[in-house]
């Protein structure tokens, strides 16, 4: 079992342009969740699938983030017009959403720096 | 405002002693309450949960007392090794299905 696979490890981009971010869940897995980290505001929410079913994106700044789950085996997260504020390590988890079940398994992230 | 709160921020305790790490929540309706260890360059993994239906969950070294009148937890970590040095995270949620909410975490050193 390969883990929560994040694809790109690092990504740069200047301000004004889009980043697309990756990833696939552990096979099996029916959830998958979306977070970012930075050191000021922690681990913070962003959004959550359920058999690719959005089920709460209360922590997506609306505007400029999108994310999706066109498949069980991949979903994307993707911010377009970058800003300076949105460098963070992106975090992508999925977990196997049976009852009592809510250990998060944890990708290795993808760091986006914002130019 | 943050749902999950954690102290203290740092900690730094010598190899052998007991490590106490702290966390307290507001609402009433979180249920499951998962504790992860970041190690530097890592992501998080989890490392031992508790349910609303328990007072205490111990995993070796580990344990979890949970106090629900006072909405407070606390991480006990016996015979503290360097090899624990890592971040602490608390988190909880409505049921163990839904998204976790994090605390700001705990940065632990464990000296030699």
């Amino acid at each position: 079992n390969a883990g929560v696979i994040q694809t790109p490890r690092h990504k740069v981009t200047g301000k004004g342009q889009e980043a697309t971010l990756w990833c696939e869940p552990i096979s099996g897995h029916s959830a998958v969740f979306w977070y970012r980290q930075t050191i000021v505001q922690g681990l913070e929410f962003l959004t959550y699938f359920r058999n690719q079913a959005p089920i709460d994106d209360s922590g997506m700044p609306k505007e400029r983030f999108s994310a999706q789950m066109p498949n069980q085996s991949h979903s994307t997260l993707k911010i377009q017009s970058t800003q300076p504020q949105d460098s963070a390590v992106y975090l992508c988890a999925s977990s196997p959403g049976t009852v009592n079940t809510g250990q998060l398994y944890f990708g290795e992230g993808s760091k986006l720096t914002v130019l | 405002q943050q749902q999950v709160r954690q102290s203290p921020q740092s900690l730094t305790v010598w190899e052998g002693e007991t490590t106490i790490l702290n966390c307290s929540y507001e609402d009433s309706t979180f249920d499951y309450f998962p504790w992860y260890r970041q190690f530097p360059g890592k992501s998080p993994a989890l490392l031992i949960a508790i349910s609303l239906v328990s007072n205490k969950k111990e995993d070796g070294r580990f344990t979890i007392f949970f106090n629900k009148r006072e909405k407070k937890l606390s991480l006990h970590i016996t015979d503290s090794q360097p090899g624990d040095s890592a971040t602490y995270f608390c988190a909880a949620s409505v049921d163990s299905g839904t998204y976790q909410r994090f605390g700001t975490g705990t940065k632990l050193q464990v000296v030699p």
